[in-house]
Parts: structure tokens; C-alpha cells; sequence
């Protein structure tokens, strides 16, 4: 079976530092990747989602990016933490046969 | 591009009543409405599916039904029990299939059951 792994669960990063959040799969090959942002209390933000290894579309311009250095690891980062970088970022998964999956999420706080 | 709205926002339920969310969308070519399911300090879990040639799906004590025309569809729980408090989203997308498809969400109505 499929999992998906993300870490760290929780991260308190001050302001203007740099900002790294992995998400890999397991149990499936060549899967449709992405990054969600939910703010408290708030919906599901689509930030990046990627279909093959270096192919990144970004749905909201900001002060992140992702890469996807392998076919199941999906990198979610940022040079300089804003205060407004706060929040939960969710790790995702899909395939031909397989709905969208997500992982349990990282707390981010920026201080 | 798609718009999901979703009502209520909050919905407090006794235990052992039924619970009932329901979303509209915007763009007929919709065709995938899926259901997630949100535990404190968890990740969305999928609960339930339904594409837009059926017209309503159960799994045990859960069911969602889609009103093509009126582009609406509805999550329903019968029986609610504790666990079932939590945040539920509803989404829609278009695509064959699920690996090209990018979900548009609903904004989340927390489901609370009062024992």
C-alpha cells in the first residue's frame, strides 16, 4: 500500500530564515505531487504541484518554491521567512488510479 | 476557473442525528466530488467519492448525492457518533482520471457532536 511521509510535524522559525519541508511517498511510482497551505481556521491553498521529476507549476506566487530532486520526494522551500509564511502545510499525493492523498501535515510558525 | 462554496460553516449535531453539508460548483465540466475528513492536527483524509454519471454513493453510515443540474451535491452522516466531530471539506475537479486532476476545496464546515 501507499503512505506518504512528512516532516518535520511542527517547526518555529524566526523571521528572514530559510525554510525546508520534505514530503516523500512510498508504495508508487511516477506519482502527481503537491503542496497545500491551510491557515487557521481556512481552506485548502494549492501552492505547487508537480507531475514528473523537475516539473514544478506554482498555482499562487509567493515567497516559496518546491522542487522535486527524485520521483517521490517533493521539497517545499523558502530563502527568508515571512510572518505571513505561517501556517499548515500539507504534503499530497495522486496517481492514474489513486485520489488525492495527504500527508499528516507540518505546523509552521514564524516568529 | 471552478468556485466551491460550502454550508454551513459550523454545524452542531446531537449524537445519534444526521448531519448534512452541502456545496455547490461552479463549471458544469466538474465531473470528480470528493469528501475529506479533518482531525485536529491531522491531514484530510478521503471518506468518500462520487463521479457525475452517478447520482448518489453510500458507505455504511455516510452518503453523498450530486444534483447535476443544479450543480450541488451533499455530504450526509446518519447515526453520528463522537468521533465523527471534525472538519469536512467538500472539492470538485475535472479529469479522466485522478492523476490529472487538481482539486478545487470548499472553505470547511466543522462538524461537532454533542453526546
Amino acid at each position: 500500500s501507499q503512505t506518504i511521509h512528512q516532516w518535520p510535524a511542527t517547526l518555529v522559525q524566526p523571521v528572514g530564515s530559510p525554510l525546508s519541508l520534505e514530503c516523500t511517498v512510498e508504495g508508487t511510482s511516477n506519482p502527481n505531487l503537491y503542496w497545500y497551505r491551510q491557515a487557521a481556521g481556512r481552506g485548502l491553498q494549492l501552492l505547487f504541484y508537480s507531475v514528473g521529476i523537475g516539473q514544478i507549476s506554482s498555482e499562487v506566487p509567493q515567497n516559496l518554491s518546491a522542487s522535486r530532486p527524485q520521483d517521490r520526494q517533493f521539497i517545499l522551500s523558502s530563502k527568508k521567512l515571512l510572518l505571513s509564511d505561517s501556517g499548515f502545510y500539507l504534503c499530497a499525493w495522486s496517481g492514474h488510479n489513486s485520489p488525492l492523498h495527504f500527508g499528516n501535515g507540518t505546523r509552521l510558525t514564524v516568529t | 476557473g471552478e468556485n466551491v462554496e460550502q454550508h454551513p460553516s459550523t454545524l452542531s449535531v446531537q449524537e445519534g442525528d444526521s448531519a448534512v453539508i452541502k456545496c455547490t460548483y461552479s463549471d458544469s465540466a466538474s465531473n470528480y466530488f470528493p469528501w475529506y475528513k479533518q482531525e485536529l492536527g491531522k491531514g484530510p483524509q478521503l471518506i468518500i467519492d462520487i463521479r457525475s454519471n452517478v447520482g448518489e454513493k453510500k458507505d455504511q453510515r455516510i452518503a453523498v448525492t450530486l444534483n447535476k443540474t443544479a450543480k450541488h451535491f451533499s455530504l450526509h452522516i446518519t447515526e453520528t457518533q463522537p468521533e465523527d466531530s471534525a472538519v469536512y471539506f467538500c472539492a470538485a475537479s475535472m479529469g479522466a482520471n485522478f492523476g490529472n486532476e487538481k482539486l478545487t476545496f470548499g472553505t470547511g464546515t466543522r462538524l461537532t457532536i454533542i453526546p
